[in-house]
Formats: C-alpha cells, sequence, structure tokens
C-alpha cells in the first residue's frame, strides 16, 4: 500500500477562519511534508517532519501550523489566512529522510483550499 | 543554486506516437532524478525514480534516462495513449540538501489526441 490520504478534499473558508487539513500514511514512513501548488506551477515545499519533529519551515508565514502528532499522521492548522493563500495543499512521505541518501515520495491527492 | 528545466512546456501528439520528454538541471551533485505524472485538480503520482548510481529505469511504456555529468533526464513514452495526458514533472534531491526538499521542473503538459 502506497496511499497517503487527505481530507477534505475541498475547502472554502473565510479569513476569519480556522480550519485544519489532515493528512494521513500507513507506509511506516517517518518523514512527512506539506507543499503549496498554485495553478499551472510545481508544488512549494512549506515544511518537512522528521521523526515527528520538524525539520524545515521554508519561511512560511505564521498563520500555517503544521503538527505531527503521531509517526502516520500530519495536519496543517490555517487561520487568518488571505485570498492568495488559495491552492492545492499537498502531502507527501517518504521512508526517512537521509544524512546521505535520499527516498522517493509519495503524494496525497491534495486539498483544493479557496479562501473568501 | 539547483535550477531544473522542462522542455517542452506543452506537447500535442496523435495517439500511438513515440515522445520523449526533457529535464535538465544545473547542478549534478543529486542523490536522485524523480518523474511524477499530475492530472488536473489532482495529486503527484510518481513514475520512475533514478538514484544517482542509475542510468535509467522502466516501468511498462515509460523508460527514463539520466546523465548525471550532463545535467539531463528523458522521459520515454512508447505507444502514447489518451491516458496518457497529464503534466509530466521532473524534480531532483539535491545531495547538499540533506531534508528532503525536492527541486522541481516547471512541468510539459502533455495532450494525447484520439
Amino acid at each position: 500500500d502506497t496511499e497517503v490520504t487527505q481530507t477534505p478534499k475541498h475547502l472554502v473558508m473565510g479569513m476569519t477562519n480556522k480550519k485544519s487539513l489532515k493528512c494521513e500514511q500507513h507506509m511506516g514512513h517517518r518523514a512527512m511534508y506539506w507543499y503549496k501548488q498554485k495553478a499551472k506551477k510545481p508544488p512549494e515545499l512549506m515544511f518537512v517532519y522528521s521523526y515527528e519533529k520538524l525539520s524545515i519551515n521554508e519561511s512560511v508565514p505564521s498563520r500555517f501550523s503544521p503538527e505531527c502528532p503521531n509517526s502516520s499522521l500530519l495536519n496543517l492548522h490555517l487561520h487568518a489566512l488571505q485570498p492568495e493563500d488559495s491552492a492545492l495543499y499537498l502531502c507527501a512521505s517518504s521512508q526517512r529522510l537521509g544524512t546521505g541518501d535520499s527516498y522517493e515520495q509519495y503524494f496525497g491527492p491534495g486539498t483544493r483550499l479557496t479562501v473568501t | 543554486k539547483q535550477e531544473v528545466t522542462q522542455i517542452p512546456a506543452a506537447l500535442s501528439v496523435p495517439e500511438g506516437e513515440n515522445l520523449v520528454l526533457n529535464c535538465s538541471f544545473t547542478d549534478s551533485a543529486i542523490y536522485n532524478l524523480q518523474w511524477f505524472r499530475q492530472d488536473p485538480g489532482k495529486g503527484l503520482t510518481s513514475l520512475l525514480l533514478i538514484q544517482s548510481s542509475q542510468r535509467e529505469q522502466t516501468s511498462g511504456r515509460l523508460n527514463a534516462s539520466l546523465d548525471k555529468s550532463s545535467g539531463r533526464s528523458t522521459l520515454y513514452i512508447a505507444a502514447s495513449q489518451p491516458g496518457d495526458s497529464a503534466t509530466y514533472l521532473c524534480a531532483v534531491s539535491p545531495i547538499y540538501n540533506q531534508g528532503g526538499k525536492l527541486i522541481f521542473g516547471q512541468g510539459t503538459e502533455l495532450s494525447v489526441k484520439p
């Protein structure tokens, strides 16, 4: 099973709302990622977790707050977003992060976020 | 700084043609190169991963090659079908970045006409 699941598939939220995106994998992977993708552009890395600890934050605004409560689950908490944050948010996982190697990343189907 | 370029940006072919998608990168210090497929509004599906020590990988009608010294990879699709229509992305994993960050190209949008 090489499946990464994401919920919800679609989300519409106002600029004052608080919402969360959820990502789950059961492949035993210990690295998990959040990407943001705008239309006709490649994905942009936001955060990387390794063994449930935040490893990389690509200078993402604090209105995006990641959380990794266990090795299978990754959340992205959203608060006071702007319309320009509307995008496809993708989660990915890999076996682990390497310090001399690199592992295949598996992506979920994404959450289409619209901020009104 | 690693940069990844994909040419062409868009490609339209009749069904049955064999085709080649190109990917080039500026820094040969990579762990691997990964090819993905993305359907409109969907997530990325990993097609092939080539480790830096490998020259090619094959899966069904797909064959990906890697020439690290020249900074090039190609994705060959044999006997194209309308179901192959999608955007194809290549991404490299640079050695200088040990955090698993992928550097993506802009993608090639492929349309296969029946």
